[in-house]
């Protein structure tokens, strides 16, 4: 199976500031790449597919990159609603599809 | 707006088994793959297996084999998962999620998700 590694796995931010998140994935997976966000107490929500589409009604501070084996979800201006928990998921080499163990964005 | 809307809280007893409904509204059931995932308490997503309800048989992730069961019932747009010889470790929130299509897709509608507790 695809194994998918987040970093960092806490990200202390201010509001306003920029947050980067990293996600790599031990074999390719093509652009088959999608960013969830999870709050507490709610199911995922899904973010970002094919590594760079915005999913419906998701703002442009969301913005995500990358290809092959590398990726990066980049929130340009953290609002207060963004801190979450974020997951990356391949969905290329299935099944079974794989999820990274998530990088939780906390308030600085 | 398609919805997915899983059956309420479960308290089992280790050994026991589960089984969550999934009831999708608002789409075409048939076509669109839904798949379960899990995540135990302050832990990660795990894919537990998925099932395109208008081809049948279900596919399971290796850890899950032989011990869950996935099915659909296309008259009333409803998906299950039935996990059996529970035991503590399967204390999670099981989620259906539904792909956006067949084929190479993430999962673009998830249910509430369904707390199962095992515990004696």
């Amino acid at each position: 199976e695809t194994v998918m590694t987040q970093s960092p796995a806490t990200l202390s931010v201010s509001p306003g500031e920029r947050a980067t998140l990293s996600c790599r994935a031990d074999q390719s997976v093509s652009n088959n790449l999608a960013w969830y966000q999870q709050k507490p107490g709610q199911p995922p929500r899904l973010l970002i597919y094919g590594a760079s589409t915005r999913a419906t009604g998701i703002p442009a501070r969301f913005s995500g990159s990358g290809s092959g084996t590398e990726f990066t979800l980049t929130i340009s201006s953290l609002q207060s609603e963004d801190f979450a928990v974020y997951y990356c998921q391949q969905y290329n080499n299935w099944p079974p599809w794989t999820f990274g163990q998530g990088t939780k964005v906390e308030i600085k | 707006q398609v919805q997915l809307v899983q059956s309420g809280a479960e308290v089992k007893k280790p050994g026991s088994s589960v089984k969550v409904s999934c009831k999708a509204s608002g789409g075409t059931f048939s076509t669109f793959p839904i798949s379960w995932v899990r995540q135990a308490p302050g832990q990660g997503l795990e894919w537990m297996g998925g099932i395109i309800p208008i081809f049948g048989p279900a596919n399971y992730a290796q850890k899950f084999q032989g011990r869950v069961t996935i099915t659909a019932d296309e008259s009333t747009s409803t998906a299950y998962m039935e996990l059996n010889t529970l035991r503590s470790e399967d204390t999670a929130v099981y989620y259906c999620a539904r792909a956006a299509a067949a084929g190479t897709n993430p999962f673009d509608y998830w249910g509430q998700g369904t707390l199962v507790i095992v515990s004696s």
